[in-house]
């Protein structure tokens, strides 16, 4: 499968603990997107990477969150201290380096705090 | 109000019928227009890519965009079961991020 793969799919934790999250985007796609969607909303725009560098962060994205790709491949967002309300499908895009390429999507990592 | 915004049905057509869904938007900076289309605890699936104004079809699938208007519909002929699924609209202007949709949730039925 060449396309954008999310890793674990299913996450249940207790409020307050960490997660972490993995994303291996398409092979040559050189940004990275993040996104968060709750039921009946579509995905938010929480951050992106051209290559390493993180360009844009949404304000959605508080001090809990933290993503990171460190050498341009994968990507790991972390949720720190989780609270009820990150319980969320978080999904990971791909596209190639020009702005205008499309977005291809990966099939997200439900996550539910209790 | 939302930058987008999308009636999130549901819409319920028997099969065969032609499918017609809608986005409205606020942003004249959107250049690029996008259809997913979303099946249940999935991710989104592209459809169509559409840059500024015109249309295109693919198949049973044609989108358009009035910039004009501020506008863009996705149509669906021939429906079937398995195009059952939400569809989300998005776009994009002068940044990268996508702005999305709610939604429209779509059943196809036999």
């Amino acid at each position: 499968d060449t396309g954008v793969s999310q890793d674990p799919r299913h996450k249940i934790t207790k409020r307050g603990q960490n997660v972490t999250f993995r994303c291996d985007p398409i092979s040559e796609h050189n940004r990275l997107y993040w996104y968060r969607q709750t039921l009946g909303q579509g995905p938010e725009f929480l951050t992106y990477f051209q290559n390493e560098a993180q360009l844009e962060k949404s304000r959605l994205l508080s001090d809990r969150f933290s993503a990171e790709r460190p050498k341009g491949s994968f990507s790991t967002l972390e949720i720190q201290r989780t609270e009820q309300g990150d319980s969320a499908m978080y999904l990971c895009a791909s596209s190639l380096s020009r702005a205008e390429e499309t977005q291809y999507f990966g099939p997200g990592t439900r996550l539910l705090v209790l | 109000q939302k930058e987008v915004e999308q009636d999130p049905g549901p819409l319920s057509v028997p099969e065969g019928a032609i499918v017609s869904l809608n986005c409205t938007y606020s942003n004249s900076a959107f250049q690029y227009f996008m259809w997913y289309r979303q099946y249940s605890r999935k991710g989104p699936e592209l459809l169509m890519y559409t840059y500024s104004s015109g249309n295109k079809e693919d198949g049973r699938f044609t989108a358009q965009v009035d910039k004009s208007s501020k506008y863009i519909s996705l149509f669906i002929r021939d429906s079937q079961p398995s195009d059952s699924a939400t569809y989300l609209c998005a776009m994009a202007g002068n940044t990268d991020k996508l702005i999305f949709g709610t939604g429209t949730r779509l059943q196809v039925f036999p």
